[in-house]
């Protein structure tokens, strides 16, 4: 299947600095790519829908000053979580389509996990 | 009411056990369903879609009933390799995916 990698794998930061996530499609274009949010023991939640070449679509209740994503190319999204707090705290997985394949599925990065102390 | 609801378990069975659990979900307009797979701090793998009919992929079937607005997930002969979190997802439209809070299963030898 599709390769999606994530970096870093993990971080830790100290509350009030900026963290910045990369996501790429490996071996495939990805036109469109989904940043999901995920705490303890609960489901994934979309944050986002990134789109190249164009501005993101934020889900109801995210914060898109605080959420910052950039899709710059065809193989990479980046989400900055900007002035970072406690509560920010959790497991970033982002998603992508592998779009010239036609198939549904989406293929996840390994995901981020972000201590914010 | 949650977009995806499942039992969060934990299914404690034996190796060899048949295992089955279902989830829910609101949107009556759903069109796909699938059930991921996510081992513990690791990232989903789809398990397998759901078709209307019902499919079957080796020791796993899925089924699908429209009128409750239910899916199941069943596990036959299970492996101790099958212990993870088994999420519900649903394609909202758009391929934007909404996903349960998961069902753990754990075998144990």
């Amino acid at each position: 299947g599709a390769v999606v990698s994530q970096h870093p794998s993990w971080v830790i930061c100290k509350s009030g600095t900026s963290v910045k996530i990369e996501c790429r499609s490996l071996d495939f274009q990805a036109t469109t790519m989904f940043w999901y949010r995920q705490f303890p023991k609960q489901s994934l939640m979309l944050m986002a829908t990134s789109n190249e070449g164009s501005k993101a679509t934020y889900e109801q209740g995210v914060e898109k000053d605080k959420f910052l994503i950039n899709h710059a190319s065809l193989t990479l999204s980046t989400l900055t979580v900007t002035s970072a707090h406690p509560e920010d705290s959790s497991f970033y997985i982002c998603s992508a389509r592998d779009l010239p394949s036609g198939r549904d599925e989406q293929f996840f990065g390994p995901g981020t996990r972000l201590t914010v102390l | 009411r949650k977009e995806v609801e499942q039992d969060p378990g934990p299914f404690n069975v034996p190796e060899g056990a048949t295992v089955a659990f279902n989830c829910t979900y609101s949107n009556s307009a759903s069109q796909s369903f699938f059930w991921y797979r996510q081992d513990c701090r690791k990232e989903p793998k789809l398990l397998m879609s759901v078709y209307s009919s019902g499919n079957e992929d080796g020791r796993f079937t899925a089924q699908l009933n429209r009128a409750s607005q239910y899916i199941s997930l069943l596990i036959r002969d299970s492996k101790l390799s099958d212990s993870a979190t088994y999420l519900c997802v649903v394609w909202r439209g758009d391929y934007k995916l909404s996903f349960g809070a998961g069902t753990t299963v754990t075998v144990r030898a």
